[in-house]
């Protein structure tokens, strides 16, 4: 386990619609990443924040975005969603020197 | 341009053999760090190992080993004595520190270690 939790494990939607991702870090970490990873694709950094400010950007689409709370929780909201959204999508935290990264088990997106 | 390579899309071993797992990288930047990162068939993600760029000394961890050189820019990984376990995607990645952070993976090696 390793400490980093994602919420829900699983979703199922339609496309179109809009969902959010939730993901709660380690105790003590600073730093959200975002990830998404599709089959053909592989995995794509989408977005870092760092106590509460974005950090870093990667290829996030402009019907993404995310935000990190007062409490250090982060979530990755996707609209207008595509058949091709559907990915696998990790959130890892990292303490606030190190630059381990801990990922959480994944949220799986599926897109019908 | 930040770029890694790991041109082994899928290598199978019979288990008890050595496995080296390559990580070729290319960046301009002085500060970087590399990973590896290993997927297990369930999926989720798990950290392995993070070397910085000023640090070349490799490393080893039980079966694991690391090799890290610079002037190939290679950060290659061995696993010896393979076991079944072993079976997973194993990622190697790049973090630029310097300026805005950026993340680089590879594309994944599978690694099938049959019994």
């Amino acid at each position: 386990d390793s400490g980093v939790t994602q919420t829900p494990k699983h979703l199922i939607t339609a496309t179109g619609q809009r969902v959010t991702l939730r993901c709660s870090p380690r105790s003590g970490d600073l730093s959200v990443y975002w990830y998404q990873q599709s089959l053909d694709q592989g995995l794509q950094f989408l977005i870092q924040y760092y106590n509460g400010e974005e950090r870093a950007k990667g290829n996030i689409l402009e019907r993404f975005s995310a935000q990190q709370f007062p409490d250090l929780h982060s979530e990755l909201n996707l609209s207008s969603l595509e058949l091709g959204d559907s990915a696998l999508y990790f959130c890892a935290s990292s303490p606030p020197v190190s630059g381990e990264a801990f990922f959480g088990q994944g949220t799986r997106l599926t897109v019908v | 341009a930040q770029k890694v390579t790991q041109a082994q899309t899928e290598i199978s071993v019979v288990e008890k053999e050595d496995v080296t797992l390559d990580c070729v990288y290319e960046t301009r930047d002085t500060t970087y760090y590399l990973f590896w990162y290993k997927q297990p068939p369930s999926g989720e993600l798990v950290f392995l190992i993070r070397r910085n760029s000023f640090d070349e000394q490799n490393e080893i961890s039980g079966r694991y080993s690391w090799n890290f050189q610079k002037s190939t820019s290679s950060f290659n990984f061995t696993i010896t004595a393979s076991q079944v376990v072993d079976s997973a995607v194993y990622f190697c990645a790049l973090i630029i520190t310097s300026g805005t952070y950026k993340y680089i993976f590879g594309t994944g090696t599978r690694l099938k270690v049959l019994a």
